[in-house]
C-alpha cells in the first residue's frame, strides 16, 4: 500500500564516505523532493525535480545532489557527510499543486 | 512567500475540541492555505486545505475569515493519538507550489 517508499529507514555512514538515499513512489506525480529535517526542527527543502528538471534551493550546500532517472525513482546523493548532515530525510512527492505525499524518512547518523 | 506565525506549543485534553490559529498577514491572492500533521519520525501527512470561508473534512475543519490573514485549524474531540506537530503553510503558484515549513505547533494531548 505505501505509496512513497525510502529505503533504507536508517543508515549509518562514515564521515566523507559518500551515501546515497533513494526514494520511489507509485503515484506517479511529476513532482519529487527532498527535505532535511533535523531534531525538534521543521523539514528543510533542499531541492525538487519538476519531470526532469532539477530545482535546487539557494541555501542547500553543493555537497548534496539529487538524481531522478525516471518518474517513480529519485535519489539523494551527500557526496562528503559531515556530522552536521546527521538528520531525517524526507522524500515527497506531488502533481504540481496538489497535496504532497511523504515517505517515512530516512534517518542519517554520520560516524 | 508568506510567512506563516503559529504557537509553538498547545496542551489539551482528551474529548476536547482544539483550535490552532496561524497567522499569514502577507498572504496573496493565488495563494491557499494548507495543514500538515507529523507525528514523530514520519513524515508530515496532509490534514485540510482551503482557500476562503470553511473547508470541513473527516478529520478536521479549516476556518479562513474573509481578509485570508489567519486560519484556524479546529481538531474536535482530540484522542491521544492527536499528538503531534501540525503545520500551517501558505502555498502558491508564485513559489512553484512548494512547502516552506515554519517551526508549527506541537499540540499534546494529556488522559
Amino acid at each position: 500500500d505505501a505509496m512513497v517508499i525510502q529505503n533504507p529507514r536508517y543508515q549509518v555512514t562514515q564521515f566523507g564516505k559518500p551515501v546515497t538515499l533513494s526514494c520511489s513512489q507509485t503515484l506517479n506525480h511529476n513532482v519529487m523532493y527532498w527535505y532535511q529535517q533535523k531534531s525538534s526542527q521543521a523539514p528543510k527543502l533542499l531541492f525538487h525535480y519538476y519531470d526532469k528538471d532539477f530545482n535546487n534551493e539557494a541555501d542547500t550546500p553543493d555537497n548534496f545532489q539529487s538524481r531522478r532517472p525516471n518518474t517513480s525513482f529519485c535519489f539523494l546523493d551527500i557526496r562528503s557527510p559531515g556530522l552536521g548532515d546527521a538528520a531525517m530525510y524526507l522524500c515527497a512527492t506531488s502533481s504540481l499543486g496538489q497535496r504532497y505525499t511523504f515517505g517515512s524518512g530516512t534517518r542519517l547518523t554520520v560516524v | 512567500l508568506a510567512k506563516t506565525t503559529q504557537p509553538i506549543s498547545m496542551d489539551s485534553y482528551e474529548g476536547q475540541e482544539v483550535n490552532i490559529t496561524c497567522s499569514h498577514n502577507n498572504i496573496a491572492t493565488n495563494d491557499y492555505i494548507t495543514w500538515y500533521q507529523q507525528f514523530p519520525s514520519q513524515g508530515p501527512r496532509f490534514i485540510i486545505q482551503g482557500y476562503k470561508t470553511k473547508v470541513t473534512n473527516e478529520v478536521a475543519s479549516l476556518f479562513i475569515p474573509a481578509d485570508r490573514k489567519s486560519s484556524t485549524l479546529s481538531l474536535p474531540r482530540v484522542s491521544l493519538s492527536d499528538t503531534a506537530v501540525y503545520y500551517c503553510l501558505v502555498v502558491g503558484m508564485d513559489s512553484s507550489y512548494k512547502l516552506i515549513f515554519g517551526s508549527g505547533t506541537r499540540l499534546l494531548v494529556r488522559p
